[in-house]
């Protein structure tokens, strides 16, 4: 089955810093997310991204599906920004249950 | 609704006993989706539906998890018997059709003693 990997793994960031998430799937896919799970557990939808760049706020997304990677861009990181961020993208069984990738864990320090 | 809605937040069972987690999907959605969250970073795709109809159910335990949506009702998602591995958190989602956005519940803790 498709296979879905993040990186980093984790990342320690000063407050206001700028970052650069990937997620990297093994094959073609015609869908991806990026979620964002707070401490509390929470999964907060970031973006619904295809294909293209998307922006809300102070994050944006890029998918190149042909190159089969997404990047998640966080500028100016605050501290509400901890948590762990995963990307999903559904399986190549077409049955639209999504494969999760490995997270990334970001720490934001004060 | 606008939002998924998942009942109840945080469920405590002996091993042995039953759990019943419930998911509203948003109003109009005709898929749900049912993911199990291990480990903190592991997820788990278990089952889902197009409206009342078993769309897919090959992440299903069979022997103790079971799982129905039925019209006019929440969706549900049964545990017979618990075990200790059982304990993680449920997430529900739904979508308006397949293979578009889906929407996340904000998850069931289920914690087995």
């Amino acid at each position: 089955g498709i296979q879905v990997e993040q990186s980093p793994p984790d990342l320690i960031l000063q407050e206001g810093a700028n970052s650069t998430l990937r997620c990297n799937f093994s094959d073609s896919v015609n869908n991806l997310q990026w979620f964002h799970q707070n401490p509390w557990g929470q999964l907060i939808n970031l973006f619904y991204i295809p294909s293209g760049t998307k922006q809300n706020g102070r994050l944006s997304a890029t998918t190149v599906a042909t190159e089969r990677y997404s990047l998640l861009y966080i500028s100016s990181s605050q501290t509400t920004d901890s948590g762990v961020y995963f990307c999903a993208v559904p399986s190549t069984s077409g049955t639209y249950k999504y494969i999760f990738g490995t997270g990334t864990r970001l720490k934001v320090l004060a | 609704g606008e939002e998924v809605a998942q009942t109840p937040k945080h469920l405590v069972r002996g091993e042995g006993q039953k759990a019943k987690l419930y998911c509203a999907p948003i109003k109009g959605h005709s898929y749900v989706f049912w993911y199990q969250q291990v480990l903190k970073n592991e997820f788990k795709f278990l089952i889902s539906f197009q409206n009342e109809n078993v769309f897919d159910e090959t992440g299903m335990p069979k022997e103790r998890f079971s799982a129905k949506c039925l019209p006019n009702s929440p969706c549900s998602l049964e545990i017979q018997a618990t075990k200790l591995e059982d304990s993680a958190v449920y997430f529900c989602a739904s979508s308006p059709d397949g293979g578009v956005e889906q929407f996340f519940g904000p998850g069931t803790r289920l914690t087995v003693l």
